[in-house]
């Protein structure tokens, strides 16, 4: 495997479930992150590690659980959701948090809440 | 806030020809970066150029170049010789040295005709 690796790739999940998406980076990168994609709306970044550390948390949802147990594996712990959370959920890692480092990203997880 | 902004949501041309995307972005800041993104429709979000806002001169990729003016906080992606390939959703994105974040544009999705 190369690159940024996401599963599972769909998702569908009833509110009161409680999954997981794994990302896992073969690249040797330093830096994970997840994204929130919306149709026709912006990225929204929703946290981001720096050597296993969380550095941010744009002020999501605890229904939103992220987990990095090395550089190389990013989780994200689903629990509760809610119908508005369905996206195309996106990991990226970059070789470091710095602005100049290239972020490359996952296929993504198409979630969907019923 | 600090935003991006795209104001072209859906373009279209035939392929051959050569087509401009907008990105007009908001920052207070001096240093930065620029990025232009691509998400083919298998959704696995690319890199395809950057600019450092420190460099007068224009960053070049192949058929993939960018037109950027600082003073007007403007930074247009040209497409020469557009191929089937490049239909997808292109996002415009900025990234400072004080805000390791990426903020990104809502995104232009292109469509080359045959």
């Amino acid at each position: 495997e190369t690159g940024v690796t996401q599963t599972p790739r769909h998702l569908v999940m009833g509110m009161t479930n409680k999954k997981s998406l794994k990302c896992e980076q073969h690249l040797g990168h330093n830096a994970m992150y997840w994204y929130k994609q919306s149709a026709k709306k912006p990225l929204e970044l929703m946290f981001v590690y720096n050597f296993k550390e969380q550095t941010e948390n744009n002020s999501v949802p605890s229904r939103f659980s992220p987990e990095c147990p090395n550089s190389s594996h990013l989780f994200l712990h689903l629990h509760t959701l809610q119908p508005e959370d369905s996206a195309l959920y996106l990991c990226a890692s970059s070789q470091a948090r710095q602005a100049e480092y290239e972020q490359y990203f996952g296929p993504g997880t198409r979630l969907t809440v019923t | 806030a600090q935003t991006v902004t795209q104001s072209q949501p859906e373009m279209s041309v035939q392929e051959a020809e050569t087509v401009t995307l907008s990105c007009t972005y908001d920052t207070s800041e001096n240093n930065y970066y620029l990025f232009w993104y691509k998400q083919p429709p298998s959704r696995q979000m690319i890199l395809v150029i950057r600019q450092e806002a420190y460099k007068q001169q224009n960053a070049t990729e192949n058929r993939f170049s960018v037109n950027f003016q600082k003073a007007a906080k403007s930074f247009s992606l040209k497409i020469s010789d557009s191929q089937l390939g490049d239909t997808a959703m292109y996002f415009c994105a900025r990234r400072t040295y004080s805000n390791y974040q990426l903020i990104w544009g809502a995104g232009t999705k292109l469509i080359i005709k045959p």
